[in-house]
């Protein structure tokens, strides 16, 4: 089945610096990739999507990049502010299923 | 209104106990679903419905019973809990297969 990892559980920043966040991937058929926010005490939010046919999209101060061919992507986030505190999930699906698996999370803390 | 609600926030209940988890969506999505969520951990998908009929059953208990008795309420009913099963019970809802996710606040469960 379909495993999808994060690099790192945690990942410190200072505010005003640009922040990288990585997940991988294992099933190549996979082709539908969300990117969610999770604030404590709350639901995921959603925060940009990309299909298999992009290689990159950019949001208000989000990207994201795809990689298939190593199977990665990667959520960056411009000009870090204290409110992206948060877990962000990357979480995988493809055409035909309903099912999305998610990664096991980045916890994101911006210093002062 | 771009919303998922869900009822309660928090349940206690012990395990001889009956309860039931709400869900409502009033955006006009066909696909609906319930996530288990543990601390530090990703959501897992429990069930998933589409145009009101059961899609997905991931193995979950038969102590969870979920039902959707229109295109906007999804329901878990919750019987005989193991202390175990005390985790945040995330519903999610998307217009259809394939498409972003929005999920509520979920409800904070704790089995005695």
């Amino acid at each position: 089945g379909e495993s999808v990892g994060l690099h790192l559980p945690t990942l410190s920043v200072q505010e005003g610096d640009n922040s990288i966040i990585n997940c991988a991937y294992s099933n190549s058929a996979s082709d539908y990739f969300i990117w969610y926010k999770q604030e404590s005490g709350k639901g995921p939010q959603f925060i940009i999507d990309i299909r298999s046919n992009m290689d990159k999209r950019q949001g208000q101060r989000v990207t994201v990049l795809l990689n298939k061919t190593v199977k990665h992507l990667s959520l960056q986030i411009a000009a870090t502010q204290p409110g992206d505190s948060a877990v962000y999930f990357c979480a995988v699906s493809r055409a035909g299923t309903y099912k999305y698996i998610f990664g096991t999370g980045t916890r994101l803390k911006v210093l002062a | 209104d771009t919303e998922v609600t869900q009822t309660p926030k928090h349940l206690v209940m012990g395990m001889t106990n009956k309860k039931s988890l709400k869900c409502e969506q009033h955006m006009g999505h066909r696909a609906m679903y319930w996530y288990k969520q543990k601390a530090k951990k990703p959501p897992e998908l429990m069930f998933v419905y589409s145009y009101e009929k059961l899609s997905i059953n991931e193995s979950v208990p038969s102590r969870f019973s979920p039902e959707c008795p229109n295109s906007s309420l999804l329901n878990l009913h919750l019987h005989a809990l193991q202390p175990e099963d005390s985790a945040l019970y995330l519903c999610a809802s998307s217009q259809r297969a394939y498409n972003e996710q929005f999920f509520g606040p979920g409800t904070r469960l704790t089995v005695l």
